[in-house]
């Protein structure tokens, strides 16, 4: 079955840049999609189809995706940003997760 | 504000069943596909199945093929999942989610299975 990869834990300073990192066979031939999970919140998608940001989410919010790795990169890291992180691919007519990223800012 | 709420979780012995149920409103349900994704507390999100929208097709994740059946009623603007034969690895938080495209644009609340004698 695919898999997704990714880092168990990022740490970022507050105003730097973090990048989260999803990796998969081919990845780049699939369109991912990035999704943030506060505590006891549902996840909400911060990106789709690579590197589309949805109405009402930041700026600093952006994506790439080529080759076996696409990224989540977070510019201007804010306390608000810290939460799981999750990437998403389908797999023919499968869904997959990455296994999830904490991001702490501090 | 469209919306997407779920029920029908709760306590369940091994071998047991459960039907979830997650009530949509205020978007056209009957034009999308829907999935179930599911979440072991502290841990990841897992997809668990998806239906298209008019229910003529359905996907599963391996673990649960044979087991959970997803299923749709457009005219009531809902979307269940039975789950039969339920094991100690599908205790999860169970949400429902809207398919928009190659993405999940709408999750509900989520509603909490507990499989245990």
């Amino acid at each position: 079955s695919y898999e997704l990869t990714q880092p168990p834990s990022v740490s970022v300073s507050p105003g730097q840049t973090a990048s989260i990192t999803c990796s998969g066979d081919q990845l780049g031939e699939k369109y991912v999609s990035w999704y943030q999970q506060k505590p006891g919140q549902s996840p909400v998608v911060v990106i789709y189809e690579d590197n589309k940001r949805p109405s009402g989410i930041p700026e600093r919010f952006s994506g790439s995706n080529s080759g076996n790795t696409a990224t989540l990169t977070i510019s201007g890291t804010q306390a608000v940003d810290e939460a799981d992180y999750y990437c998403q691919a389908w797999d023919f007519n499968t869904g997959v997760f990455g296994g999830g990223t904490k991001l702490t800012v501090l | 504000e469209m919306r997407l709420v779920e029920s029908g979780g709760g306590l369940v012995q091994p071998g047991g069943s459960l039907r979830l149920s997650c009530a949509a409103s205020d978007f056209s349900f009957n034009i999308h596909w829907m999935s179930w994704v599911r979440q072991v507390p502290g841990k990841g999100l897992e997809w668990v199945a998806n239906i298209k929208k008019d229910g003529s097709e359905k996907n599963y994740v391996d673990s649960v093929k044979g087991r959970f059946t997803i299923s749709r009623d457009n005219a009531k603007n809902s979307l269940y999942l039975q789950m039969n034969s339920l094991r100690g690895e599908d205790t999860a938080v169970y949400y429902c989610a809207r398919d928009k495209g190659y993405h999940f644009d709408s999750w509900g609340q989520g509603t909490l299975v507990t499989v245990s004698s």
